[in-house]
């Protein structure tokens, strides 16, 4: 079965605390994996889409790496206002049938004090 | 520019009532979806339409239907809303025919008493 698993569930850090978000993922035909963040109230904002092993995308503070079984967000010197949950999805190819699905992952919820 | 709008933002249903979700997007995107929110549970797709004139069952389609009125909209009909249905709806829509980078909504409370 493909699962995408997140973690931590969440992360409290201090403003100017780096760290970083793993999204772990068991698919079988990965076509693509998507990060997206997610503020309370709201809907899914979409930040970077990584398409092979070895690919980085970067966006202010964030940075997104991409391996054969994971992904990692990596937030350098974080603001207040990064506090989001931050979610993962995996685009693959199903096994059977060959048809496309995307698998959300649960979420990394993320809160910098200041 | 709205991007994607789903209405209504909250609504209070009781067991056994029908309602519709309506979503309608601006970006001329071919892919309109329908996923829900629980908590501990993540984003699960209900239905998805990859153009006009065609829906698909997603992972959780039991309850639900869905009519793609045109190219612009998507909406998601409760027949008989059961409390299990209580959740936050996310309409998204993708410009491709295949999922890739989607644009959500802001989301549709509901909740079925």
């Amino acid at each position: 079965e493909d699962q995408v698993t997140q973690s931590p569930e969440a992360l409290r850090l201090q403003e100017g605390e780096s760290s970083s978000l793993n999204c772990s993922y068991t698919v079988s035909g990965l076509r693509g994996l998507f990060w997206y963040r997610q503020d309370p109230g709201k809907g899914p904002e979409f930040l970077f889409t990584l398409y092979s092993a070895g690919e980085e995308k970067e966006k202010e503070r964030l940075k997104a790496t991409l391996t054969k079984k994971e992904s990692f967000l990596h937030i350098t010197a974080p603001k207040p206002e990064d506090s989001a949950t931050y979610l993962c999805a995996v685009q693959a190819v199903e096994s059977q049938g060959g048809s496309e699905k995307l698998v959300f992952g649960k979420g990394t919820k993320l809160t910098v004090n200041p | 520019n709205a991007g994607v709008t789903q209405t209504p933002k909250f609504q209070v249903l009781k067991t056994g009532q029908s309602m519709t979700l309506q979503c309608a997007q601006d970006m001329n995107h071919n892919s309109m979806y329908w996923y829900r929110q629980d908590p501990g549970m993540g984003l699960r797709l209900i239905y998805y339409s990859a153009s006009e004139g065609t829906t698909d069952k997603g992972e959780v389609p039991n309850g639900y239907n869905v009519s793609r009125l045109n190219k612009r909209e998507f909406s998601l009909r409760l027949e008989s809303a059961a409390p299990s249905q209580t959740s936050v709806y996310f309409c998204a829509s993708s410009s491709g025919t295949g999922f890739g980078e989607l644009f959500f909504g802001e989301g549709s409370r509901l909740t079925v008493l």
